[in-house]
């Protein structure tokens, strides 16, 4: 596997289901990313890690769990979500957060809460 | 609060005929503008990175510039394949964080 890998790529889960999403990079990254990405809006930043610390969260509800074991692994954790958090989930990597910041997505999740 | 803005939305342009893509941004401090390329159901793909004014990058039938004010992608004689949705993004010295545009989404008709 090469670069940003992402699963499932799709999920369909009810309003009371707990599931996770994975993220794994291949990049030798120590930065990593989740985006939310809805229709019609610009990407959201929700969360990131930096050499497995959790350096932000921007205002995230807490139904929404991160969890980084180390620098090439991230996990979105996901409970009693809403309809409104359908969008598709992108995680991304990078060299370093705080510098110039180029980063690399993975192809995302496509989540769909019934 | 950075804010970029990327205009037209939405384009359909004929295969061969040339055209170009608009991000405005407003930053305390730009570090980096970057571009990406998205395709449907996809995650960006990562174009281009541009530091300073006057500077300018290019990729096959791309090509980006940049302004104090804004950045243009040039997308030259383009062919069905480069339908996509271009995502500009800023990166302020202020707030390390990217600051992203909705996106032109261009479609190319053979």
């Amino acid at each position: 596997e090469t670069g940003v890998t992402q699963t499932p790529r799709h999920l369909v889960m009810g309003m009371t289901n707990k599931k996770s999403l994975k993220c794994e990079q291949h990049l030798g990254h120590n930065a990593m990313y989740w985006y939310k990405q809805s229709a019609k809006k610009p990407l959201e930043l929700m969360f990131v890690y930096s050499l497995e610390e959790r350096v932000e969260n921007n205002s995230v509800p807490s139904r929404f769990s991160p969890e980084c074991p180390n620098s090439s692994h991230l996990f979105l954790h996901l409970h009693t979500l809403q309809p409104e958090d359908s969008a598709l989930y992108l995680c991304a990597s990078s060299t370093r957060q705080g510098e110039i910041d180029e980063q690399f997505f993975g192809p995302g999740t496509r989540l769909t809460v019934l | 609060e950075d804010q970029v803005t990327q205009s037209p939305e939405a384009l359909r342009l004929q295969e061969g005929e040339s055209s170009s893509l608009n991000c405005s941004y407003t930053v305390s401090g730009l570090r980096g503008l970057f571009w990406y390329r998205q395709d449907p159901g996809k995650g960006p793909e990562f174009l281009f990175t541009l530091y300073s004014a006057g500077e300018e990058k290019e990729k096959e039938r791309l090509k980006a510039t940049l302004t104090k004010k804004e950045s243009f992608l040039h997308i030259t004689a383009p062919k069905p394949e480069d339908s996509a949705t271009y995502l500009c993004a800023v990166q302020d010295y202020g707030n390390n964080r990217l600051a992203f545009g909705k996106g032109n989404q261009v479609v190319v008709i053979p």
